[in-house]
């Protein structure tokens, strides 16, 4: 089955420091991976995703991902945050289409001035 | 514009009654999701729907219904079988041609 965690339950970072947010997962096969972003009382808007190919992906935002299949890991990235990101990261796995998401707990980004 | 529009954003119930959460999509999508959400516990799916007329139980399906007649509504119902519904729902679908999951703003459930 599939799964997915991310170890780090709340993160606070500086206003324009790095931003690294861990992911990992286990499926049997190569993953459809997501990264989610949510403000509170909101829905989900997607940042990012891997289906294949390039294994460093681009997302909206400035964000950016790496998959790496050796450490089954899809870790989120951006090299200096602003306060708006401050918000609920969730990442998730997917499989074929119709099938279920799997979502990971989220992390949560706090930003100070 | 295209998206998936649920209604009402907060909603308030007595305990032991039923109550109905909507799920519009007009992004032609053929899948549609329903997730729960509680804090500190990620989302966690109680139906899925590939095609009209046809659904899937989740994880968490028990003491939740739903239909889809059309296949832009995919609505759920909370029963009172359900022993802890407060909660945060939230509504997604997905095409053949892009896997990726658009979601609803959600709904706030309280029962009291």
């Amino acid at each position: 089955a599939q799964s997915v965690t991310q170890p780090d339950i709340h993160i606070t970072v500086s206003e324009g420091a790095s931003l690294e947010l861990r992911c990992n997962y286990s499926y049997g096969a190569t993953p459809y991976l997501f990264w989610y972003v949510q403000s509170p009382g909101q829905g989900l808007q997607l940042l990012l995703k891997y289906f294949s190919g390039d294994t460093l992906v681009q997302g909206i935002k400035g964000f950016e991902a790496e998959f790496k299949r050796s450490q089954s890991s899809f870790n989120l990235r951006k090299p200096s945050v602003h306060w708006s990101d401050a918000a609920e990261y969730f990442c998730a796995v997917g499989a074929d289409y119709g099938q279920n998401f799997v979502f990971g707990p989220g992390t949560r980004l706090s930003v100070l001035p | 514009d295209g998206g998936i529009t649920q209604s009402p954003k907060y909603l308030f119930r007595k305990e032991g009654q039923n109550v109905t959460l909507s799920c519009e999509q007009n992004l032609n999508h053929d899948a549609m999701y329903w997730y729960r959400q509680d804090p500190g516990q990620g989302l966690r799916l109680i139906y899925y729907s590939q095609i009209v007329n046809d659904f899937q139980k989740g994880d968490i399906a028990e003491g939740y219904s739903v239909s889809r007649e059309k296949k832009e509504s995919f609505p759920l119902t909370v029963t009172s079988a359900q022993k802890n519904p407060t909660a945060f729902y939230l509504c997604a679908s997905t095409s053949r041609l892009n896997t990726e999951a658009f979601f609803g703003q959600g709904t706030r459930l309280t029962v009291v």
